[in-house]
């Protein structure tokens, strides 16, 4: 049983455009996000977190809005660049100290 | 700084071999953990050491044997491993697991594979 979704595996975005990358959840206990980035062979790279008293966080490009009666949150990165092209993937915890648990992924293709 | 290092970047092991996985950190975090990760799967974790003591094991086979020397070090010990075992082995680190907004550092893994 799933409780990150990421339901698109991938994601293909022309240079300079937005990107949006959709997260799901179903364990309402959740009440922290996070968005790590990651290239073949590499470790995941923290991008940007959100808890849950909040319903959006910016750091510079990158935008994450969570909406928690949808259980729903979403990462946006404008403009986006070739650079971006990765692995994106969600990740949640919670406060009661579980773990965090990560969504499947989706792959980024940025577009020259 | 937020630096995590492992040791060996790659490693190549027989299934009679025995091997570790190095992990270090100096960003004063007290919480460190092991994932596996398989081709175009999310990292699944296998333990975590919160202030040095073993406090998750996610039900991984004896064959694989962690070990924290230190606050800052965490070793994966390897023996009798299997071919499925080869993956992307990552370590991370957090300040601690007793705060809820407590976000995960991961070094640049050890890609292992078993013959």
């Amino acid at each position: 049983d799933q409780q990150v979704k990421q339901n698109s595996p991938s994601l293909s975005v022309q240079e300079g455009r937005i990107s949006i990358l959709n997260c799901d959840y179903t364990n309402s206990m959740f009440d922290y996000f996070l968005w790590y980035k990651k290239y073949p062979a590499e470790g995941p790279t923290f991008l940007i977190s959100i808890s849950s008293i909040k319903d959006k966080n910016e750091d510079g490009r990158f935008t994450v809005f969570l909406n928690k009666s949808a259980k729903h949150l979403s990462l946006h990165i404008v403009p986006s660049q070739p650079g971006d092209s990765a692995v994106y993937f969600c990740a949640a915890s919670a406060l009661n100290g579980q773990n965090f648990v990560f969504g499947p992924g989706t792959r980024l293709s940025v577009l020259p | 700084d937020t630096e995590v290092t492992q040791t060996p970047k790659h490693l190549v092991m027989g299934m009679t071999n025995k091997k570790s996985l190095k992990c270090e950190q100096h960003m004063g975090h007290r919480a460190m953990y092991w994932y596996k990760q398989k081709a175009k799967k999310p990292p699944e974790l296998m333990f975590v050491y919160s202030y040095e003591k073993l406090s998750i094991n996610e039900s991984v086979p004896s064959r694989f044997s962690p070990e924290c020397p230190n606050s800052s070090l965490l070793n994966l010990h390897l023996h009798a491993l299997q071919p499925e075992d080869s993956a992307l082995y990552l370590c991370a680190s957090s300040q601690d697991r007793s705060f809820g907004t407590d976000t995960q550092y991961f070094g640049p893994g050890t890609r292992l594979t078993v013959l």
